[in-house]
């Protein structure tokens, strides 16, 4: 069974804090991994993703990947208010569907 | 460019009625897939397609059926509803099965089966 796992939150931060997000799975196999945004209400929306170890910006979006830990997280510097929402990790093994974790309620507080 | 759209945004259904969730996409993807989402829980895949004609089971696939006759159309059916299956409805497409492919995903359908 492929798992990917995230603690649910919430997770709190001032307004200009750096907001880390993890996420881990159990795939070795895994190749392609995703970070989605998803409002209360509202579909999912991507925000980034990365396949290869090491770190990826976007912004003020950071991804990073850890593939012998089988770990990856999203840093959100400078966060906002308007950052408040549940961040979704997916996980992919090439030709196989995505599995997505449970999501980690992020609020900032201004 | 609509990207995945689809019908209705919400709906009320009596417990044993029949519907269609219908899902539309013009990017021309051939990756297509059904999930829900309960509260406060991640997403669950029910059905998805790899293509016009090929449909596949996902890890909740019991009281749905689906159906891909094109490439821009993946109706979900509903038969005989039961409470179980009040949840939130995502349509999703994909290019490929690569890495660089990810999910883009329609606006959703509120299902309450009471």
């Amino acid at each position: 069974q492929k798992e990917v796992e995230q603690n649910s939150g919430p997770l709190s931060v001032p307004e200009g804090a750096i907001a880390s997000l993890n996420c881990t799975y159990s795939d070795r196999g895994s190749q392609s991994f995703f970070w989605y945004r998803q409002y209360s209400g509202k579909s999912p929306e991507l925000i980034m993703f990365i396949y290869s170890n090491g770190d990826k910006e976007d912004g003020r979006f950071t991804a990073q990947l850890n593939k012998a830990s089988q770990y990856v997280s999203l840093l959100i510097r400078d966060s906002q208010p308007s950052d408040s929402a549940t961040y979704l990790c997916a996980v992919r093994v090439y030709g196989q569907n995505f599995v997505f974790g449970p999501g980690t309620r992020l609020s900032v507080l201004p | 460019n609509a990207g995945v759209t689809q019908t209705p945004k919400f709906r009320i259904l009596k417990i044993g009625q029949s519907m269609t969730l219908q899902c539309t996409q013009d990017m021309n993807h051939n990756y297509m897939y059904w999930y829900r989402q309960d509260p406060g829980m991640g997403l669950k895949l029910i059905y998805y397609s790899v293509g016009a004609g090929i449909t596949d089971k996902g890890e909740v696939p019991n009281g749905y059926n689906v159906s891909r006759s094109t490439t821009e159309d993946f109706p979900l059916r509903l038969e005989l509803a039961a409470p179980s299956q009040t949840s939130v409805y995502f349509c999703a497409s994909s290019y490929g099965i690569g890495g660089k492919s990810p999910l883009h995903f329609g606006n959703g359908t509120r299902l309450t089966v009471t």
